[in-house]
């Protein structure tokens, strides 16, 4: 079935490293995606990755997938309070014309 | 480039009304798809759209519609609302080449009283 599963909080001092974990069902996606949500907003595309690779680093973010397991993290080294903000995980599907949503990880960043 | 367009950014409708909301994509992108984000769903799949046709449709009833125009600006459409329907739909624009990373508007905020 479809199911993309992400932990609902998580809280972090300011400066501290970040990971968010998510876990999929669909062997088959082609592109798994982090998106942020700051309140009152739309998303927002942090990264993605494709299905064939293990590692994406974006300046502060770092992406690791491990197909075997169906699982994906986000790293965000040097935590600021303006990272505060909802991060959802997102696979799409083969043929691409579908993204399946996790429910979003709350992060909370401590001044 | 702008962005993607969303309107309008909030409405109120009584149950039993339709609502009609409006997405202008990204110039030269050719898909469209519609999310419905609850508190208590998440981020749910509406449709997705690419060049005037459906490609793929939701879990949702047949009251959610859509369409898409040849200019790729997408409508969508509920009918006979209901208090559930209240939630923030994202539009949510990409090239359409499949998987290519997609782009999301600020969202209509729908209230149903």
């Amino acid at each position: 079935g479809e199911d993309v599963e992400q932990s609902l909080f998580l809280s972090v001092r300011e400066g501290d490293s970040s990971v968010i974990n998510c876990t999929y069902t669909d062997s088959s996606s082609t592109y798994l995606y982090w998106y942020k949500q700051e309140p009152g907003a739309g998303l927002q595309l942090l990264t993605y990755i494709f299905s064939n690779m293990d590692m994406k680093q974006d300046q502060r973010l770092t992406v690791l997938l491990n197909k075997k397991d169906k699982h994906l993290s986000l790293r965000i080294a040097d935590t600021q309070t303006g990272d505060s903000a909802i991060y959802f995980c997102a696979e799409t599907y083969t043929g691409g014309f579908k993204t399946i949503f996790g429910a979003g990880t709350r992060l909370f960043v401590k001044a | 480039k702008a962005g993607v367009t969303q309107t309008p950014r909030y409405l109120i409708k009584t149950r039993g009304q339709q609502v009609t909301l409006s997405c202008s994509p990204i110039s030269g992108h050719r898909s469209v798809s519609w999310y419905q984000q609850t508190p208590g769903q998440g981020l749910q799949f509406l449709f997705e759209y690419f060049s005037e046709t459906q490609r793929n449709k939701g879990n949702f009833p047949g009251r959610f519609s859509g369409r898409q125009f040849s200019n790729s600006r997408s409508e969508m459409n509920v009918s006979t609302l209901e208090l559930g329907d209240s939630a923030l739909y994202l539009c949510a624009s990409s090239p359409g080449r499949g998987g290519a990373e997609a782009f999301f508007g600020q969202g209509t905020r729908l209230t149903v009283v």
